[in-house]
């Protein structure tokens, strides 16, 4: 049982290049979220999906798209990387059940360094 | 717009000692509490939830939860040096699946 893996670990972009990031749960949770977690800053969300089939919009959206590929997969897009993007992206997980003590379980982060 | 607050830190506290961290948010709306422990360079890791004002214990750890002054805090008994992390306080203001996340305390255990 992994719980939430990420890929890549670390990667490093030039400016207005683009990438993926992936993330998958198998956990067989409803709900999946992308943070960004800057230094000296709580985690920002970015994107989330409530359940398979659905995206929405958290609380940094700009610069970034999502993919729910299935239960399982959650990608998040970088189409034309910036320097203001460098950041630790963490993906995590719940059950999404709406309640307020619905508990979110975070993959190991992808390190991203845009020059 | 809404807000958790948390001492940055960092705090130092001797080993087998009371390990005290506050954290205060703006919505008098808000539904639920956690406590995450993040070390460093790894992903957060959920410590434990509160929803009910007073206090809950899960082994070493003491959630304390004011709804009235809007505040909460985590007490960790018996301070370990592998407690030494930074702790995220994180917030459910709508019952929905946003979390509203504090900034965390760096708490440092001296042996």
């Amino acid at each position: 049982n992994a719980g939430v893996t990420q890929t890549p670990k670390f990667q490093v972009l030039k400016t207005g290049q683009s990438m993926t990031l992936q993330c998958a749960q198998d956990m067989n949770h409803n709900s999946m979220y992308w943070y960004r977690q800057d230094p000296g800053m709580g985690l920002r969300l970015i994107y989330y999906s409530a359940s398979e089939g659905t995206t929405d919009k958290g609380e940094v959206p700009n610069g970034y798209n999502v993919s729910r590929l299935n239960k399982r997969e959650f990608s998040l897009r970088l189409e034309s990387a910036a320097p203001s993007q460098t950041s630790v992206y963490f993906c995590a997980s719940s059950l999404g059940i709406g309640a307020g003590t619905d508990t979110q379980y975070f993959g190991p982060g992808t390190r991203l360094t845009v020059l | 717009q809404k807000e958790v607050e948390q001492n940055s830190g960092p705090l130092s506290v001797p080993e087998g000692a009371i390990a005290s961290l506050n954290c205060t948010y703006s919505d008098q709306g808000s539904q639920s509490f956690f406590w995450y422990r993040q070390y460093s360079g790894k992903s957060p890791e959920l410590i434990m939830f509160i929803y009910s004002n007073g206090d809950k214990e899960d082994g070493r750890f003491t959630a304390q939860l004011n709804k009235a002054s809007q505040y909460v805090s985590l007490l960790i008994r018996d301070s370990q040096p592998s407690d030494s992390a930074t702790y995220l306080c994180a917030v459910n203001m709508e019952s929905n699946y946003q979390l509203i996340w504090g900034a965390g305390t760096k708490l440092i255990i001296k042996p």
